[in-house]
């Protein structure tokens, strides 16, 4: 079985000031790690992901994540955030599952906003 | 390239009527995801084709929805009859094999209301 654990829904910064978004995961095989981002009306956009090389992943508009697999964590950071981040963000855990398939899990999302 | 296509954009019903969403995905696409995502909440899988078999559909409440994948291509998804707790965003994404590490793309989904 696979989860998603997405530590706080609502995160509220100041523009220019560090995001961290946190995630948790458990996966019985060895997983691939994404976040998306929604914005209002928008569709889903892939921000980055993690499959099994780097530990430290760099994805789109600054934003990056570490994996840590001893602390089953994958957290989305940014130095400075902008107006324009302030969106929902979403961890997903995907692996294997026992029929040979992709099975993807989204967490429950974390809405982010940034203060002027 | 041509994303992932959906329609409708918006819909509207009364409680106990049938809806119908369809989607188009990437061409070549092997893996189709339907996704509901309820308001406040993260995606939650309906259902999941590779080709036009479903590989997963545990979450997907049989007695009243139903999924197809015509040819491994397209695919719809009805409601019928539709409930209140019914109201959501229908996502559809696709990605190329389904084999691990992918990327999925999404389309930009059906807002479906239930008056």
């Amino acid at each position: 079985a696979q989860s998603v654990t997405q530590l706080d829904s609502h995160v509220s910064v100041s523009e220019g000031t560090p995001v961290l978004l946190r995630c948790n995961y458990s996966s019985s095989y060895s997983p691939s790690l994404f976040w998306y981002v929604q914005h209002p009306n928008k569709g889903l956009q892939l921000l980055l992901k993690y499959t099994s090389a780097a530990t430290l992943v760099k994805g789109i508009n600054g934003f990056e994540a570490e994996f840590k697999k001893s602390e089953t964590s994958f957290h989305l950071t940014k130095p400075s955030a902008h107006m324009s981040d302030a969106a929902e963000y979403f961890c997903v855990v995907s692996a294997l599952a026992s029929g040979g398939y992709q099975k993807v899990t989204f967490g429950t999302g974390t809405k982010l906003q940034v203060i002027p | 390239e041509a994303g992932v296509a959906q329609s409708p954009r918006y819909k509207i019903i009364e409680k106990r009527q049938s809806v119908a969403f369809w989607c188009n995905p990437i061409s070549g696409h092997a893996t189709l995801y339907w996704y509901q995502q309820i308001l406040g909440q993260g995606p939650k899988l309906l259902i999941q084709f590779q080709n036009n078999g479903v590989v997963d559909d545990s979450q997907l409440p049989k007695d009243r929805f139903s999924a197809e994948r015509l040819k491994g291509v397209d695919s719809t998804l009805k409601i019928q009859p539709a409930k209140l707790e019914d109201s959501a965003v229908y996502l559809c994404a696709s990605s190329l094999s389904g084999t691990g590490g992918e990327k999925l793309f999404f389309g930009s989904g059906t807002q479906l209301s239930v008056l």
